[in-house]
């Protein structure tokens, strides 16, 4: 079982802005930094957030990410078609002394 | 241009150990980066497995820790993940991926195999 949790699905349409949830603790959130990620299916995962909130050269700025004590956040503004995808976030935990992902967001775009 | 691919066999047996290795062009394999396998089960999400450090150290997943190696040969520029006594449960798409100190995060990753234990 995960110890980032995050809501199974979001929604939106064509230029609306969605938020996804990442929940955890002191241990890993709390004390690390955050990473995010992008699966588009049948790809490989995609970073698209390090550090919290630093976009890797080529993520479009529609993407940003925060973080606040325990828990993080992922924005995506603009939305586009060809931004459905699974979400994870992710750190490393000093607990259990390894890295940890997110359950998922499964972003729909309607 | 940095490129990871993994191979290895896409059918294992149960209790049998399941082999796979990540080839690395465009970087050598030895200056200063981490390397690390992460996997996808069917229907679920990303699990990380284990990683290995430019001086050999691993670190792995604590609920896989008693069956994971992870192992890297410089000579060839590639790094190996061995899991031993697999069940259907390890059935999955397994990833390669590149680590960065820096930035803490798996910044390039392999297109991922499917392996699929049965017998």
């Amino acid at each position: 079982q995960s110890v980032l949790t995050q809501p199974p699905s979001a929604s939106g349409t064509p230029g609306q802005r969605v938020t996804i949830s990442c929940s955890g603790s002191r241990s890993n959130i709390g004390t690390n930094s955050v990473n995010w990620y992008q699966h588009l299916p049948g790809a490989a995962p995609k970073l698209l957030i390090y550090n919290n909130n630093v976009r890797p050269s080529g993520v479009p700025d529609r993407f940003s990410g925060s973080k606040s004590g325990t828990s993080a956040s992922l924005a995506i503004s603009g939305l586009q078609s060809a931004d459905e995808a699974d979400y994870y976030c992710a750190a490393w935990d000093g607990s259990l002394n390894g890295y940890v992902f997110g359950t998922g967001t499964k972003v729909t775009v309607l | 241009h940095v490129q990871l691919q993994e191979s290895g066999p896409g059918l294992v047996k149960p209790s049998e150990t399941l082999s796979l290795t990540c080839s690395v062009s465009g970087y050598s394999i030895s200056d200063g980066y981490y390397w690390g396998w992460i996997r996808q089960p069917p229907g679920k999400g990303l699990e990380w497995i284990g990683s290995i450090y430019f001086d050999g150290s691993p670190y792995y997943n604590p609920s896989l820790k008693s069956r994971v190696t992870v192992s890297i040969d410089t000579s060839k520029n590639h790094f190996s993940l061995r899991l031993s006594s697999v069940a259907a449960a390890d059935t999955a798409v397994y990833y390669c991926a590149r680590g960065s100190y820096d930035i803490n995060a798996f910044d390039i990753w392999g297109q991922g195999t499917m392996v699929t234990v049965s017998s």
